[in-house]
């Protein structure tokens, strides 16, 4: 079993629409979750950081449920420039503090 | 710009060949990474340096060597390469004090 788990997807949505990504993470060692969006043949940069009592960040927002082991992502009013994979990561700081990366969700925004 | 530089950003090697990917990182950050990212995958840990002088093994680190040089730069090497190390390496750095990590804009690397 992967330690953080992800949808694939693709998800296709029209501009607009609110879509909604979701992730497990199986290490209960995990202490901070961030959403990183990598766009095609290009590096990881960081969305948001995800915080317990959830988080937004214009039309982004973040929730983590400790006790479920599960992230969200939601992005409300699309747009086109929305479109890439968005990776689920967890950190975790016992012996090494280093990112573990979920396989990422594409996402295309079509007009 | 301040940030993470990686150098090459693209190499062709064939099986047996040695090679150096280079890292250097201008944010003064004590932290740094080395990644693969193959299809379907996402990343994977090969090394990692906790600080200057320091390295660890992350998930992946069989067929890699590392080395930090000073505080700026981090090197990852492939003594023999074989078709299985062909992928995307990131590097990145990460503040001691901030969340988030920066990454270098990667190395294809093809090993045929």
């Amino acid at each position: 079993r992967k330690e953080v788990e992800q949808d694939p997807g693709p998800f296709n949505v029209p501009e607009g629409a609110t879509v909604a990504f979701n992730c497990t993470y199986s290490n209960s060692a995990s202490q901070s979750f961030f959403w990183y969006r990598q766009d095609c043949r290009k590096e990881p940069k960081l969305l948001m950081s995800v915080y317990s009592s959830g988080n937004e960040d214009g039309r982004f927002t973040a929730q983590l449920n400790r006790a479920s082991q599960y992230i969200s992502l939601l992005i409300r009013d699309s747009k086109l420039s929305d479109s890439a994979t968005y990776l689920c990561v967890d950190e975790r700081n016992t012996g090494r503090r280093a990112l573990t990366f979920g396989s990422g969700t594409r996402l295309q925004v079509q007009p | 710009n301040a940030g993470v530089t990686q150098t090459p950003k693209f190499q062709v090697l064939k099986t047996g060949q040695s090679m150096t990917l280079q890292c250097a990182q201008d944010m003064n950050h004590n932290s740094m990474y080395w990644y693969r990212q193959d299809p379907g995958m996402g990343l994977r840990l090969i090394y990692y340096s906790a600080s200057e002088g320091t390295t660890d093994k992350g998930e992946v680190p069989n067929g890699y060597n590392v080395s930090r040089l000073n505080k700026r730069e981090f090197s990852l090497r492939l003594e023999s390469a074989a078709p299985s190390q062909t992928s995307v390496y990131f590097c990145a750095s990460r503040s001691d004090r901030a969340r988030g990590y920066t990454f270098g804009s990667g190395t294809r690397l093809t090993v045929v």
